[in-house]
């Protein structure tokens, strides 16, 4: 198994900008989580969709940010605009409903200037 | 709400020697505790686990918690630590009853010195 797949790996951008990440949870999985991690903060749960549904997305910070997930083996979370605050790693992981363990993704790590 | 407490966010051990990462919870349902450890540019890997039964939970790479009630403690142990343990440790929690997140703690950094 390839494992939850993220990208782009690492990507710079300048505040103002539009960005998305893209996840691909491993396949028969029907949970899908976001997180962001910070120094400050440490691993923060943004949304998390169960069968392609949302549902939580209390951990979203701001309206900048948004999440879909369109099918069951594909994810975006979208900032719009960016701001440098956003700078972060942000993780995809997923797993079996029946099951407790979240499996991650490398993650992406993103810099806003 | 659940919540977890990691004590140090920075721990150096020399190698061979003994492993100890504090970690306190709280919840408000029979707790589900995990460890997970992120090596440098990569992301969380299980290491254990505790849902129910046993309160002594053995992991990969020679690691252990035990779960204790009365403390509401899952410490993380290891009797000899290796170069390669070298990483970034986390204690989660399941967020509430069924099928809910994990809730994370800030996280530890174990150096490891030769």
């Amino acid at each position: 198994d390839a494992g939850v797949i993220q990208s782009p790996r690492h990507e710079v951008t300048e505040m103002g900008q539009e960005v998305t990440l893209r996840c691909k949870p491993i396949s028969g999985h029907d949970y899908l989580f976001w997180y962001r991690q910070t120094m400050m903060r440490g691993l923060e749960l943004l949304i998390y969709f169960n069968n392609n549904v949302p549902i939580d997305d209390s951990g979203m910070p701001e309206d900048r940010f948004s999440a879909k997930m369109p099918n069951a083996s594909f994810s975006t979370l979208k900032i719009q605009p960016s701001e440098p605050r956003d700078s972060a790693v942000y993780f995809c992981a997923s797993k079996l409903g029946v099951t407790d363990t979240q499996y991650f993704g490398p993650g992406t790590r993103l810099t806003v200037l | 709400a659940q919540s977890v407490t990691q004590l140090g966010s920075h721990v150096s051990v020399s190698e061979g020697a003994l492993v100890l990462l504090r970690c306190n919870y709280s919840s408000s349902v029979p707790p589900y505790l995990f460890w997970y450890v992120q090596y440098p540019n990569q992301g969380l890997q299980l290491l254990l686990k505790y849902t129910t039964g046993a309160t002594l939970v053995k992991g990969i790479n020679g690691f252990e918690a035990e779960f204790k009630k009365s403390e509401t403690s899952f410490h993380l142990t290891k009797p000899s630590a290796h170069m390669s343990d070298a990483a970034e440790y986390f204690c989660a929690v399941r967020s509430g009853p069924g099928n809910t997140p994990l809730v994370f703690g800030k996280g530890t950094r174990l150096s490891v010195i030769a």
